[in-house]
């Protein structure tokens, strides 16, 4: 596609339900990231994926969280049992190459998942 | 641990002013440095990259500047107009760590 494409823009949800969020990047990116945006706080590493594979899962911030990324294309971050500290903007990011996860290249934002949960 | 720390957090300007954005971190093996605009309730729009051999990127009015010695990069914009108001944030590589955000500077253009 033209840009990067998150689904839904919006979600709200209540406690202890089980929620997913998409992205699709940019046709021919093999980087993806997923960040997390807290009100006032800056953004918030959460996973990286080189092709289907997540190199460093250790930024997802408790087992509830989970990604996956199939076909070299398509990922989902799901959270399992959210809970109110969930409520975020979950963005997604995608880049051209990107050796390793701590050389990105280039960044491509979607305009993110804004997710609440009351 | 890459700390990334930009100042101020919050800049109001008179339109056609032209300003400076700073942005600071404190290890200077760095890949690249990216600079982004996030408007309201959307999504990061990449303005600039600057590569770690690079000192300086221009695109139409905006011009990044880097200095890794001193660990700090700049972001000028000239003739400052309403639509540039935004929040403006700089992020960088460097290390093991993926991407590394600043907090931001929001940016009011009065006109």
């Amino acid at each position: 596609g033209a840009g990067v494409s998150q689904s839904p823009s919006n979600k709200v949800t209540e406690k202890g339900k089980d929620v997913e969020l998409r992205c699709d990047p940019i046709s021919g990116h093999t980087a993806l990231y997923w960040y997390r945006q807290s009100l006032g706080q800056g953004l918030e590493f959460l996973i990286y994926f080189q092709g289907n594979s997540a190199p460093d899962k250790s930024g997802l911030p408790s087992d509830r969280f989970s990604a996956e990324r199939t076909g070299g294309s398509v990922s989902t971050l799901t959270i399992q049992r959210t809970q109110q500290e969930d409520s975020a903007v979950y963005l997604c990011a995608s880049s051209l190459r990107s050796p390793s996860y701590a050389n990105t290249g280039e960044l491509f934002f979607g305009e993110g998942s804004r997710l609440t949960v009351l | 641990k890459q700390e990334v720390t930009q100042i101020p957090a919050a800049l109001s300007v008179p339109e056609g002013e032209n300003l400076v954005l700073n942005c600071s971190f404190t290890d200077s093996a760095i890949y690249n440095l990216q600079w982004f605009r996030q408007d309201p309730g959307k999504g990061l729009t990449s303005l600039l990259l600057i590569q770690s051999s690079q000192r300086e990127q221009t695109s139409g009015r905006l011009n990044a500047s880097l200095d890794k010695s001193s660990g700090r990069s700049t972001l000028y914009i000239a003739a400052s107009q309403p639509g540039d108001s935004a929040t403006y944030l700089c992020a960088l590589n460097s290390g093991n760590t993926p991407l590394v955000f600043g907090k931001g500077t929001r940016l009011s253009v009065i006109a």
